[in-house]
């Protein structure tokens, strides 16, 4: 069955520093991928997605994500975390034809001033 | 311009109780979500509504959960004699297709079993 792995589960940083949340998945064939992201008390929302193209995918806030196919990995990135990072991101994956997404357990960042 | 609306937003029940959950998607969306997270976990898929097709329930965990879609629109969680274990947020999203480009969702029903 198709799963998707976060390995991090709580990542505390300060401000500026710079962010990687891990996302691997196991299914061989063709696949769309997300990060979605939480913010506390907010309602879960797309923060970038990949389904074809550049590797190297451009969110809002200042994320990207890089695709890397031979690795089955989709990790998330920011080069400079701000305290409104804090929240809860989530990877999620849509194997082709499906419909439906699989979610990773999610990371907790906790961004300090 | 609404997005998706659940209710109600909480929900205490006891065990043994039947509860329904109301999903309102964005208006015009086909394609219909229902998913549950529970405490440290990620987001189980439950069930997929698109269009007028039968629906995908693969991921229902227990013949005690059903869900409908009326008119094409609105959406009702329905679990029967709930258990405790069935405490989780319940969430519903919507797409403008029948893939999961992007998935809108909803606020969340907080489901309380004692």
């Amino acid at each position: 069955a198709q799963s998707v792995s976060q390995h991090n589960h709580h990542v505390i940083l300060s401000e500026a520093a710079s962010l990687e949340l891990g996302c691997n998945y196991s299914y061989g064939g063709t696949v769309n991928l997300f990060w979605y992201v939480q913010y506390p008390g907010q309602h879960l929302q797309l923060l970038l997605k990949y389904f074809s193209g550049d590797p190297l995918v451009k969110g809002i806030k200042g994320f990207e994500a890089e695709f890397i196919k031979s690795k089955f990995s989709f990790n998330l990135r920011k080069p400079s975390v701000q305290w409104s990072d804090t929240a809860e991101y989530f990877c999620a994956v849509e194997t082709g034809g499906y419909n439906k997404l699989i979610f990773g357990a999610g990371t907790r960042l906790a961004v300090h001033p | 311009g609404a997005g998706v609306s659940q209710s109600p937003s909480n929900k205490v029940t006891e065990k043994g109780k039947d509860v329904e959950l109301r999903c309102d998607p964005i208006s015009g969306h086909t394609a219909l979500y229902w998913y549950r997270q529970s405490l440290g976990q990620g987001l189980e898929f439950l069930i997929y509504f698109q269009g007028n097709s039968a629906p995908d329930k693969s991921g229902l965990p227990s013949d005690r959960f059903s869900a409908e879609r009326t008119g094409g629109s609105v959406s009702t969680l329905t679990i029967q004699r709930t258990q405790q274990e069935d405490s989780a947020v319940y969430l519903c999203a919507s797409s403008p297709s029948d893939r999961a480009n992007e998935q809108f969702f909803g606020p969340g029903t907080r489901l309380t079993v004692l």
